[in-house]
This record gives C-alpha cells, sequence and structure tokens, in this order.
C-alpha cells in the first residue's frame, strides 16, 4: 500500500457524460500528479499540481480539467466523454515537485466508456 | 521535451536467468532515473532509480546502470524469479523547472518456469 487513495475503483458511463475521479495524496505529500494508461499503453502523464496550483501540464485534452483543494487531495474532470477516454487513471504523490522524487501511486480508476 | 525510448516491448527469459532491460533518454539535462513494475490490473511501484551524479546502482537481485554520455540507462535483474513476471517502464525527468516523469513504453518481462 502506497497510502495514496483513489475512488472510485471502477466507473462505468456513457459517451457525453462528465466524471469526476478523486485522489488522497500520501500524508505530507504536496505534489500530485495524474497519469492516464489507455490498453497496453504506456503511462501518458496529464497534469501536476503542488500545494493547491497547477505545476506541470502534460498531453492533457481541454475536456479534462484538475484541480488540488486545500487539503492537498485531487480532483480529475473529464467531460463529453468519448469511447477513446476509456483507460486506467492513476494519480501519484510526492513530497515536493522537484522532479527529481519519487512518485507514489495510487490504485487507479479504471474508466470505461460505454 | 524529454522523449524516452525503451527496449526490448517484450521478454521472455528462463527462471533463473538475467534480464536486461534498455533505455535511451534525449534530455541531456535530465538527472533522475526511475524504473517502475508494474504487475497486471496494479498500481506501478518503484523498484530501483538512479540519479545523473551515480553510474551504478544496486539493490539485491536488481541493479541500475547509467551511462550519461550516451544518455542510456539499463535495468538487470539476476537471478529471475517468476514474481518478476510484469511491466517495467523507465522513466527521467530533469526536475528543473520541468517536474513531469517522460516514462517509456514499457517491457513485458514473462519468466518461463
Amino acid at each position: 500500500d502506497s497510502g495514496v487513495t483513489q475512488t472510485p475503483k471502477h466507473l462505468i458511463t456513457a459517451t457525453g457524460q462528465r466524471v469526476t475521479l478523486r485522489c488522497s495524496p500520501r500524508s505530507g505529500d504536496l505534489s500530485v500528479y495524474w497519469y492516464q494508461q489507455s490498453l497496453d499503453q504506456g503511462l501518458q502523464f496529464l497534469i501536476q499540481y503542488y500545494n493547491g496550483e497547477e505545476r506541470a501540464k502534460g498531453n492533457i485534452l481541454e475536456r479534462f480539467s484538475a484541480q488540488q483543494f486545500p487539503d492537498l487531495h485531487s480532483e480529475l474532470n473529464l467531460s463529453s466523454l468519448e469511447l477513446g477516454d476509456s483507460a486506467l487513471y492513476f494519480c501519484a504523490s510526492s513530497v515536493l515537485a522537484s522532479g527529481g522524487e519519487t512518485q507514489y501511486f495510487g490504485p487507479g480508476t479504471r474508466l470505461l466508456v460505454l | 521535451g524529454e522523449n524516452v525510448e525503451q527496449h526490448p516491448s517484450t521478454l521472455s527469459v528462463q527462471e533463473g536467468d538475467s534480464a536486461v532491460i534498455k533505455c535511451t533518454y534525449s534530455d541531456s539535462a535530465s538527472n533522475y532515473f526511475p524504473w517502475y513494475k508494474q504487475e497486471l490490473g496494479k498500481r506501478p511501484q518503484l523498484i530501483i532509480d538512479i540519479r545523473s551524479n551515480v553510474g551504478e546502482k544496486k539493490d539485491q537481485r536488481i541493479a541500475v546502470t547509467l551511462n550519461k554520455t550516451a544518455k542510456h540507462f539499463s535495468l538487470h535483474i539476476t537471478e529471475t524469479q517468476p514474481e518478476d513476471s510484469a511491466v517495467y517502464f523507465c522513466a527521467a525527468t530533469s526536475g528543473f523547472g520541468n517536474e513531469k516523469l517522460t516514462f517509456g513504453t514499457g517491457t513485458r518481462l514473462t519468466i518461463i518456469p
């Protein structure tokens, strides 16, 4: 157990819908990262937050947005869902935002868009 | 931005033999290189990492080597066991205002009993 939690574990929804994925980092970690992993694909970095502020952006679609709250948990919002958005979404956390730190991954949320 | 290439994409080795996975990176400013292991349906877990001021690091049966000049790093697993079967990802980051990890495409390692 990495100490990073994600809810829900599984999510099934329809095209055009909107969902929210939630991540709670390890106690003491200020940085949260979001990744998308499609079937048999690698990990694609989406976005990073550090202490409530956006820190780095990756290949995140405009239909996706995220935020980090004062208690440091983070939410990833996916809207106007398409079939291709079906994937495993991981969040990870680290103490700081230096990049050269260990990132601890949560168990992931498996999203299926029908 | 950083680009990480990983080879091979699949690797099968006999139990007890060694496995080697190689990665190359493009950004000479990269200074942190972790390796993650991901079992089917589970989270990626860090197994070893190396920083650019070190050429080699070892942890029991796992070792990582780094060649900064050639911009490549490798994962070595010795005396492989069935539980080593998983997908392994390398990654790189510079950490200087660019904190995101860039991952390789993964290597599916299968240990044959």
